[in-house]
C-alpha cells in the first residue's frame, strides 16, 4: 500500500531563515512525489513535482524538493522563508506501477514564517 | 483557461438530509477525483473517474456516498442520510489522463459541508 508521512504537524521558522518541510514515503515499487500548498481559505495549489532524472526539482515560489531514494524521502526546501510562505503543505505521492490511481496525500504540514 | 469550480461554497444541512455537491473540471481533462478534507485528517481519497472506465470507488467512506461523472465532464457527489462525521470540506480536483500517472491534480477551492 502506498502511503505519506509528514512527521511535523508544525514548522515555525524566522523570516529570511532557510525551512524544510518533511515527507517520507512508501510504496512498493517507485514513486511520483508531489508537493502542494494550500493558503488560508484557498484550494489546494500545485508546488512542484518528482517524476524521473535529477533528484533536485525546482519548483514554484522559490521552492525546491531533494528525493532521497535511500531515505524514502522528499524534503521541500527554501533557502530564505518569507512571511507570505506561511500556509499548509502537502505531500502526495503515486506509485509508478500504479499509474491508474489517485494521490496519496498526507497529513500535511502547517509552516508558520515570523517577521 | 478556467479552473476546477465547485458548487455550492458552502452547505449547512440538518443530520438526515441528503445533499449534492458539483464540480466542474478543467475542459480536457480526462480524471476526476474527490477528496475530503477535514481538519487535523488530511486530505482523504474518496472517489476517482478516469475517462469512461469504471471509477475507482474504494476510498468511499460507506454506501451513503455515491459519486457520478457525466458525459465524461461534470461530477456530482452525493450523500445520503448525513451525519454529523460527514462535516468537512470536500475537494474536487482534475488533471489529465494517465500518461503514466505523472501529471499534477488541480483542485477546487472546494465546499464546505455542514451538518447541524
Amino acid at each position: 500500500a502506498q502511503s505519506v508521512a509528514q512527521p511535523e504537524d508544525q514548522v515555525n521558522v524566522a523570516e529570511g531563515n532557510p525551512l524544510t518541510v518533511k515527507c517520507t514515503y512508501s510504496v512498493s515499487g517507485n514513486p511520483y512525489l508531489f508537493w502542494y500548498v494550500q493558503y488560508p481559505n484557498r484550494g489546494l495549489q500545485f508546488l512542484l513535482k518528482y517524476i524521473t532524472g535529477d533528484n533536485l526539482v525546482k519548483g514554484s515560489y522559490g521552492f525546491e524538493a531533494e528525493f532521497n531514494k535511500s531515505q524514502t524521502s522528499f524534503h521541500l526546501k527554501k533557502p530564505s522563508a518569507l512571511v507570505s510562505d506561511s500556509a499548509l503543505y502537502f505531500c502526495a505521492v503515486r506509485e509508478r506501477e500504479q499509474a491508474g490511481t489517485a494521490l496519496i496525500f498526507g497529513k500535511g504540514t502547517t509552516l508558520s514564517v515570523s517577521s | 483557461g478556467a479552473g476546477v469550480s465547485q458548487s455550492p461554497s458552502n452547505k449547512v444541512t440538518e443530520k438526515g438530509k441528503d445533499v449534492e455537491l458539483r464540480c466542474d473540471p478543467i475542459s480536457g481533462h480526462t480524471a476526476l477525483y474527490w477528496y475530503r478534507q477535514s481538519l487535523g485528517q488530511g486530505l482523504e481519497f474518496l472517489i476517482y473517474f478516469q475517462g469512461n472506465s469504471a471509477p475507482d470507488k474504494s476510498g468511499l467512506p460507506s454506501d451513503r456516498f455515491s459519486a457520478e461523472r457525466t458525459g465524461g465532464s461534470v461530477s456530482t457527489l452525493t450523500i445520503q442520510r448525513t451525519q454529523q462525521e460527514d462535516s468537512a470540506v470536500y475537494l474536487c480536483a482534475s488533471s489529465f489522463g494517465l500518461a503514466g500517472g505523472t501529471y499534477e491534480q488541480y483542485f477546487g477551492p472546494g465546499t464546505r459541508l455542514t451538518v447541524t
